[in-house]
Order: structure tokens, then sequence, then C-alpha cells
């Protein structure tokens, strides 16, 4: 089955500065690639996702780029805020059909005021 | 919408009593899945289901049941709880499968 390994568990970073996230998966078939935002006592929420036939996708000061050959995938947070602290989930699925989500293990990101 | 709702937020159980954690999604989503998350660590598949009268194990289901008598309910049952199952409780949705899922709020639960 998919493995994703995320890394950094933890990272702290001074506000207005950038933070990076990365995943790697095992499993070449996978093909979508969504990263998760979860707020201190609520559920993960999306906040971009990426398909195997993207390389790179921007959202304000959200980027996700994506590495086939690699099988790695990173989430790019520029100019960062406070209320960017939050843990971070990366996953990866196969779109279509029934295909389970395997989640990373999660980052919590601390941005220092 | 509501998206999804889970009650209840938070519950204490003693050690081999059971309950029932509800979720209820109004997005009219075939998917449903529920997951676990232990402290410091992701999530963790239990049960999901492709639709009404079909469910599936996932990663961890010992210990637990579900059902999915229609579309919108996906209820978890804890038979017999122990102190393993001390965890959040996540009920999540999507409308195809290993698309975007949405989350419920959780139940944190914790066995005594």
């Amino acid at each position: 089955g998919e493995n994703v390994e995320q890394h950094p568990s933890t990272l702290s970073v001074q506000e207005g500065d950038s933070a990076v996230i990365k995943c790697t998966y095992s499993d070449s078939a996978s093909n979508y690639f969504p990263w998760y935002k979860q707020e201190l006592g609520k559920g993960p929420q999306l906040i971009i996702d990426i398909r195997s036939n993207v390389g790179e996708k921007k959202d304000q000061r959200i980027a996700v780029t994506l590495n086939k050959t690699a099988k790695h995938f990173s989430l790019h947070i520029t100019e960062t805020q406070p209320e960017d602290s939050a843990v971070y989930f990366c996953a990866a699925s196969i779109a279509g059909g029934y295909q389970k989500v395997t989640f990373g293990t999660g980052t919590k990101l601390q941005v220092i005021p | 919408n509501a998206g999804v709702t889970q009650t209840p937020k938070f519950r204490i159980l003693k050690i081999g009593q059971s309950m029932t954690l509800q979720c209820t999604q109004d997005m009219n989503h075939n998917y449903m899945y529920w997951y676990r998350q232990d402290p410091g660590m992701g999530l963790k598949l239990i049960y999901y289901s492709v639709g009404a009268g079909i469910t599936d194990k996932g990663e961890v289901p010992n210990g637990y049941n579900v059902s999915r008598s229609t579309t919108e309910d996906f209820p978890l049952r804890l038979e017999l709880a122990a102190p393993s199952q001390t965890s959040v409780y996540f009920c999540a949705s999507s409308l195809g499968g290993g698309g975007e899922q949405y989350f419920g709020p959780g139940t944190r639960l914790t066995v005594t």
C-alpha cells in the first residue's frame, strides 16, 4: 500500500519568513496530493492540492510543488503570519473510484511574532 | 450547509462501557470515513463507506463497528471500551473516492 513520509515534525519560523514542509510517497500510481491544515481543536481542512499532471500550483502565499520522478512534493508558505500556526498534513491518493487517502504524520508549524 | 457534524464533542467512558459516536453530513457525499488521531500522530483510518449499505475496514478497525443505513449518517460504535481507544475521532466525507475530504470538528474520547 501507499506510504507517505512527512518532514519536519515541528517547524518554528519568524513572522515574515518562509516555511517549507516536505513529503515523499511510495506508490507511483498516486495522482492526487492534497495538503490539510488543522487548527487547534478543529478538524483538518484542505488548503491546496495538486494533481500529477501539474508540477506546481500557487494560491496567494501558499504553493505546492510535485516531483513525480522522485516521488516527493512540498508545501511552501511565504510571508508567514501568526495565523499560519497549525498542524499541516500532506496526503496521497489515486483520485477516482474508491481509493483511500494516505496521510503523512503532520508538521506542527509555529510562527513567532 | 452545516457540512459534517459530530456528536458528542467530548466524552469520558469507563473501561468496558459502550458508546456510539454520531456523524452526519448534508452535502450528499457518497463516501464517508472514520479516523482516529492520537496525540502528536497522524490520522489512522478506522472504517470507511462508499455508499449507503456498504462499509469496509480501514487500518485499525479492531474494537469498532459501523453502519451506513442512509447517505447522511455514519455512526461509529465502540464496544467494550479500552484505554487504548482514548483518542480524538474525526468523521469525514467526500464526493468521490480519493479526492478532497471534508472533516467534522472531532470527538475527544477518554477511556479510564
